[in-house]
Parts: structure tokens; sequence; C-alpha cells
């Protein structure tokens, strides 16, 4: 079966930059969302299709995706986005929808 | 706008069988492919089930096939997981989502409800 690997966890001051990586194999060739879920919530869509944002998600947030890494990328990190990270595909030869083990971020 | 809401939680005993359902409104329910998708106490997401929109076809994750059914209700906006032989490693909370076909993406959850399976 297909397998996504994140980093259990990130740490980032404000105002730098967050990068969260999900490893898979030829993960390039998929299309890759990623999704936010703070303690208590439901998880919310804030990058899709490798790099599209949907609409009120900050253009702080941003994502690429080549070879056997995707990488969600925050910019001028805030308090606000500490929150686990997960990605997410689609594996057509199993038809199963795959998410990444999680990342944890935390703003110092 | 959107809404997902889940219903049918709680405690149930291993063996035992429990139906959950999510009321969809704000969108046409009929031509979207839904999910569901869970999270065990202090773990990650896991996805569990798709239903196409029409209900045409089915898919599974190899953890609960054979014992889960995902079924819906175009007629009632209603999504359905049926779950029966019920272990213990299903305690989770059960989210449903908003999702289109294959590779799109889970746009909109619910707020998720909780089956506890224990003695």
């Amino acid at each position: 079966s297909y397998v996504l690997t994140q980093p259990p966890s990130v740490s980032v001051a404000p105002g730098q930059t967050a990068r969260i990586t999900c490893g898979g194999n030829n993960i390039g060739s998929k299309s890759v969302h990623w999704y936010q879920q703070k303690p208590g919530q439901a998880p919310v869509l804030v990058v899709y299709d490798d790099s599209d944002r949907p609409s009120g998600i900050p253009e702080r947030f941003s994502g690429s995706n080549s070879g056997n890494t995707a990488t969600l990328t925050i910019s001028r990190v805030e308090a606000g986005d500490e929150a686990d990270y997960y990605c997410q595909v689609w594996d057509s030869s199993s038809d199963h929808y795959v998410f990444g083990t999680g990342t944890k971020v935390t703003v110092l | 706008q959107v809404q997902l809401v889940e219903s049918g939680g709680g405690v149930v005993q291993p063996g035992g069988s429990l139906r959950l359902s999510c009321a969809a409104s704000g969108f046409t329910f009929s031509s979207y492919g839904m999910h569901w998708v869970r999270q065990a106490p202090g773990k990650g997401l896991e996805w569990v089930a798709f239903i196409r929109y029409d209900g045409s076809n089915k898919y599974y994750a190899d953890s609960v096939k054979g014992r889960f059914t995902i079924s819906r209700d175009n007629s009632k906006n209603t999504l359905y997981l049926q779950m029966n032989s019920l272990r213990a490693e299903d305690t989770a909370v059960y989210y449903c989502a908003k999702g289109g076909i294959y590779a799109r993406p889970l746009d909109y959850w619910g707020q998720g409800t909780l089956v506890t399976v224990s003695s």
C-alpha cells in the first residue's frame, strides 16, 4: 500500500518560514492535498492540487510537489498556525485515499 | 454554507454494531462523492470509506473492509456508515467529509462523532 511519510514535528519562530515535507514514491505524479487540524477541531483544507488555495486561506500557505517529496510552506508564521498538518493523496492503484503521518507545528 | 453534521456515535461492546449518519446541507449532495475518515485518540487521520455521488462505487480501507458498509440516501441528503463486528481498535472520532471524484480533495468536514468500543 502507498505510504506518505511526514516529520513528526517542526518548530518555528513567529515571522519565520515553516516547511513541512511529505514523502512518497513518485508523489510528484499525484495531486497532493494538505489539511490543518487544531486541537479539538475538524481538519480544514489549506492547499489542494499541490499548490492551490481554497478561498479564505491566507497566501502565506503554499505548496509544491516534485519527485518523491511534496512540501507545504507557511510563510510569516503566526501563533494561530500552531496545529497538526496532514498531506493526502489518492492512490489509483488501490483505489485508496491515503493520509500522511502528520506533522505537529509548534510556534516558539 | 456547507454543513455536515454527524450523529450516531456512542459506546458499544466488542463485536457489536453501530450506524453513523451524516446530514448534509448547503450544497447539491447528489453531485458529490463522500468520505468517512476516523481519528483514534491521540493519533493521525485514517481514511475509512468513500462512495461516489450516485452510490455506484464504494471503496474501503483494508482495516474495515467486510465489516463496514458506506451508503447514502440522496433523497434525504444523508450519508451512512454501518459498522459491524466492532473492535477496540475502531475506537475513534468519525468524520464525514465532502469529496468529489477520485483525486479530488476532502474540502469540507463535519465536526465528528465519537465511537468507543469497550466492554
